[in-house]
């Protein structure tokens, strides 16, 4: 069965500093890979998807997502993190049936 | 959003009255979807439509009915609303290739009382 997985429900990082969110993914086949961002009392906005290719996906506000096949992670990063990247992160996975699956998020806040 | 609506965009209703909540896309995409988003439980799918008059249900549809008249209209249907349905819900749209991740809309809080 397809599922996804954010190992932490909350993580702090103090601004500047380096940031990474976790992900894991269990999927039949290749996977198409996803991360959203949700701002309170907002829709979940699309940051990046990894389909092919190179490892390392670049996105929206400045962050990345690193790829890895063996470890089936998916983990998101920025190198230097703001107070406006506050917020509630989901990663998912599209199945070959055009199902999206969800990992229950990870609270990121940003300490000033 | 760009593209997606939700109405209301909030709503209060009492226990056992039946609640609609409406999405509508100007993108012409294939697939839409309602979830539902509580804490702890991240987000969880209702129903789903891959077509006019094409729709499947989620892992929680216990409750809920949908339907799809024409292309750019989901409509989630809360039969006889419960307190337990109280949540904040979300329509999803996405075109057929794999490629391709959601669009979100706004979302709809619905508090059932």
């Amino acid at each position: 069965a397809q599922s996804v997985a954010q190992p932490e429900d909350q993580v702090n990082v103090a601004e500047g500093n380096p940031l990474t969110v976790k992900c894991t993914y269990s999927v039949s086949g290749n996977p198409y890979l996803f991360w959203y961002v949700q701002y309170p009392n907002r829709g979940l906005q699309f940051l990046l998807k990894y389909i092919t290719g190179d490892n390392l996906v670049k996105g929206s506000y400045g962050f990345e997502a690193e790829f890895n096949k063996s470890q089936t992670s998916f983990h998101l990063k920025k190198p230097s993190a703001l107070v406006s990247d506050s917020a509630l992160y989901f990663c998912a996975v599209r199945d070959k049936g055009n199902q999206f699956y969800f990992g229950t998020g990870t609270s990121l806040t940003v300490i000033p | 959003d760009a593209g997606i609506t939700q109405s209301p965009r909030h709503k209060v209703t009492e226990t056992g009255t039946p609640v609609t909540l409406r999405c509508h896309q100007t993108e012409n995409h294939r697939y839409m979807y309602w979830y539902r988003q509580d804490p702890g439980h991240g987000l969880r799918l209702i129903h789903y439509s891959y077509g006019v008059k094409d729709t499947d249900k989620g892992e929680v549809s216990d409750g809920y009915s949908v339907s799809r008249s024409k292309t750019e209209d989901f409509l989630l249907t809360l039969e006889s609303a419960t307190s337990s349905q109280t949540s904040v819900y979300f329509c999803a749209i996405s075109a057929a290739e794999r490629v391709y991740g959601y669009t979100f809309g706004s979302g709809t809080r619905l508090t059932v009382v």
